[in-house]
């Protein structure tokens, strides 16, 4: 079935530093969505984005959908500890079910 | 307006053994589904209910079924257990039709 991929695996950064993480498909993807998972938590619904080239901003967080609906990205402005977690997308499939896809993850470590 | 509550929280298990997992959906969602994580994976659909009827199903073995209640709260029965079946399960819960899903604090199962 279809794999959401996403880079990188795991990065760990200064308090402060900005963060980037890619999800990527080789179909395209009729939606993204973004969630966070805390350490033993979890999946926390962040943002769906629906149209090519959108991108939507919550406050430090900025989320964009690729043009060709097959990538999309989430950066973290000035990271805080506060942002330690797992980061997923996933796709969204609406048929007779709803069903989610989730990618592989990006787990993010924050340091003083 | 309560969230997704799921129990118990952990459970111990051998092989071959059966287990229930519940979980009650957030106030007026009337459709639950059910997510497997393995440890530092995303989470694996396993099926959805609605009306109290599968309407969808992930790549699960039949010894994974489920059930919902007029309530709109399910279970989650797994039989026959497997080393390879620990996991956190996750329940999330929406309205049918939509693809933002709630989800529940997991049940963590360990099978020895």
């Amino acid at each position: 079935g279809q794999q959401v991929m996403q880079i990188p695996q795991y990065q760990h950064v200064q308090e402060g530093e900005d963060f980037t993480t890619y999800c990527n498909s080789s179909t395209t993807l009729s939606n993204i969505q973004w969630y966070k998972q805390r350490p033993g938590g979890h999946p926390v619904f962040l943002i769906q984005l629906v149209k090519s080239g959108e991108v939507k901003k919550q406050k430090r967080l900025t989320f964009q959908f690729g043009e060709a609906k097959k990538n999309s990205s989430l950066h973290i402005t000035a990271t805080q500890t506060t942002d330690v977690g797992t980061y997923f997308c996933a796709e969204a499939y609406t048929g007779t079910a709803s069903k989610l896809t989730f990618g592989t993850g990006t787990r993010l470590q924050v340091t003083l | 307006e309560t969230g997704v509550t799921q129990s118990p929280t952990h459970l111990i298990k051998t092989r071959g053994q059966q287990v229930t997992l519940r979980c009650s959906s957030q106030s007026g969602h009337n459709t639950v589904s059910w997510y497997q994580q393995a440890l530092g994976q995303g989470p694996q659909f396993i099926f959805q209910y609605y009306r109290e009827e599968e309407n969808g199903r992930g790549n699960f073995p039949p010894r994974f079924s489920g059930l919902q209640f007029p309530n709109y709260s399910s279970e989650l029965n797994v039989n026959a257990l497997e080393l390879d079946d620990s996991a956190l399960y996750l329940c999330a819960s929406s309205l049918h039709g939509a693809n933002v899903l709630t989800f529940g604090a997991g049940s963590r199962l360990t099978v020895l």
